[in-house]
């Protein structure tokens, strides 16, 4: 297993376009989170999957943010009519329950 | 909700010498405290945890102490190298399987050679 996988590294998009991330956690790890980071700050937490579950939601996350889990595995994060404020690294992150977090590189989304 | 504090936002240290990061926290329900280092263009790494039944911890080079009814945690690097020159956050949570992790927002270490 090569940890926590994101794709793409880079996007950039236009201003009202929509985008897609995808992330494939570490295959044993039931518990899937995804964080935004833009510059100078620490991560913050957008959404949580146990399983296929989506089990709680920040109020950072729009109605134009959706994601999904469907098979408890990978995790998909869209955002529809991009603005530039959405411009940032999105992180994802899998855990089981005694153990900490495993972070991947992240998508660094750049919104023109 | 929680919030975490972390001072300084830079500190720069000669190799060799040691580095000191600390972080409040607010919430008294946290009990987990992981740091995290984060390269350029990297995710961030878990390096260090401790949980609130234990005040100390060590892993070679780094250790980590926590002063619960201080409600402050700090990271101590000893003999620092060139390669420890990173970005370094702090976190709290309920458990360690927890919803999320709250940050600090961050301290550039920077080791001089």
């Amino acid at each position: 297993d090569t940890g926590v996988s994101q794709n793409p590294r880079h996007k950039i998009t236009k201003r009202g376009q929509n985008v897609t991330f995808r992330c494939d956690p570490i295959s044993e790890h039931n518990r899937l989170y995804w964080y935004r980071q833009t510059l100078g700050q620490g991560p913050e937490f957008l959404t949580y999957f146990q399983n296929e579950a989506q089990l709680e939601k920040s109020r950072l996350l729009s109605d134009r943010f959706s994601a999904e889990r469907p098979k408890g595995s990978f995790s998909t994060l869209e955002i529809q009519r991009t603005e530039q404020g959405d411009s940032a690294m999105y992180l994802c992150a899998s855990s089981t329950y005694n153990y900490g977090y495993t972070f991947g590189s992240g998508t660094r989304l750049t919104v023109v | 909700g929680e919030n975490v504090e972390q001072h300084p936002s830079t500190l720069s240290v000669q190799e060799g010498d040691s580095a000191v990061i600390k972080c409040t926290y607010s919430d008294s329900a946290s009990n987990y405290f992981p740091w995290y280092k984060q390269e350029l263009g990297k995710g961030p790494q878990l390096i260090i945890d401790i949980r609130s039944n234990v005040g100390e911890k060590k892993d070679q080079r780094i250790a980590v102490t926590l002063n619960k009814t201080a409600k402050h945690f700090s990271l101590h690097i000893t003999e620092t190298q060139p390669e420890d020159s990173a970005v370094y956050f702090c976190a709290a949570s309920i458990s360690t399987g927890a919803n999320n992790l709250f940050f600090g927002t961050g301290t550039r270490l920077t080791v001089i050679p």
